[in-house]
């Protein structure tokens, strides 16, 4: 099983570009997430969707947008990157539902911006 | 609010040796508790997790934690440690309540010496 597949796995951008981290999963998860991962801050959540259609702002959404347009993929996207934005990205899913929270995470993309 | 402590950043031990990282949370009401691992340059896998039931919950890689509802902690033991664990170990505390959102601590480096 692939689980949760990240692209690209390394991205370097200069500040002002934009771009868009992929993801998707084949476990037909209802809930989907992105985090950054910072040095001694732990996993930040950026934005999540609990299903086709439905997103919403998690602790640090700024300089980011996502959408969900099929069960399966929930891409992320920087529209004029910045330095601050610098860091590991991963993005996460779990089943729906009064789950009990176990998250299944793809590999990490490593942004740089410059 | 909830919020969850990893008070050790980084925890050396000698190889073979016992280790504990620690976690205390805070919250009000009934919670799920999960340990996961992430391994250099991958991404968090689950260790361990705590529903109901025993308050002794064991893991993959001979990892156990015990949830201690009086302490509101959730601390990771392993009797014997190896070079294969050097990892970075992450706790995180759900809202029983709640239908997605972790909460998550900021990551114990676990670093084994030889």
């Amino acid at each position: 099983n692939a689980g949760v597949t990240q692209t690209p796995k390394f991205q370097v951008l200069k500040t002002g570009q934009s771009m868009t981290l992929q993801c998707a999963q084949d476990m037909n998860h209802e809930y989907m997430s992105w985090y950054r991962q910072d040095p001694g801050m732990g996993l930040r959540l950026i934005h999540y969707s609990v299903g086709a259609g439905i997103t919403d702002q998690g602790e640090v959404p700024n300089g980011y947008n996502v959408s969900r347009s099929t069960t399966e993929d929930f891409p992320l996207r920087l529209l004029s990157a910045a330095p601050s934005q610098t860091s590991v990205y991963f993005c996460a899913s779990s089943y729906g539902g009064q789950n009990t929270g176990e998250l299944f995470f793809g590999e990490g993309s490593r942004l740089t911006v410059l | 609010a909830q919020s969850v402590t990893q008070l050790d950043s980084q925890v050396p031990v000698f190889e073979e040796a016992p280790v504990e990282l620690r976690c205390n949370y805070s919250s009000s009401v009934s919670v799920y508790l999960f340990w996961y691992v992430q391994y250099p340059n991958q991404g968090l896998q689950l260790l361990l997790k705590y529903l109901s039931g025993s308050t002794l919950v064991k893991g993959i890689n001979g990892f156990e934690a015990e949830f201690n509802k009086s302490q509101t902690s959730f601390h990771l033991r392993k009797p014997s440690v190896h070079i294969s664990d050097t990892a970075e170990y992450f706790c995180a505390v759900k809202n029983s309540g709640s239908n997605y959102q972790l909460i998550w601590g900021a990551g114990t480096k676990l670093i084994i010496k030889p």
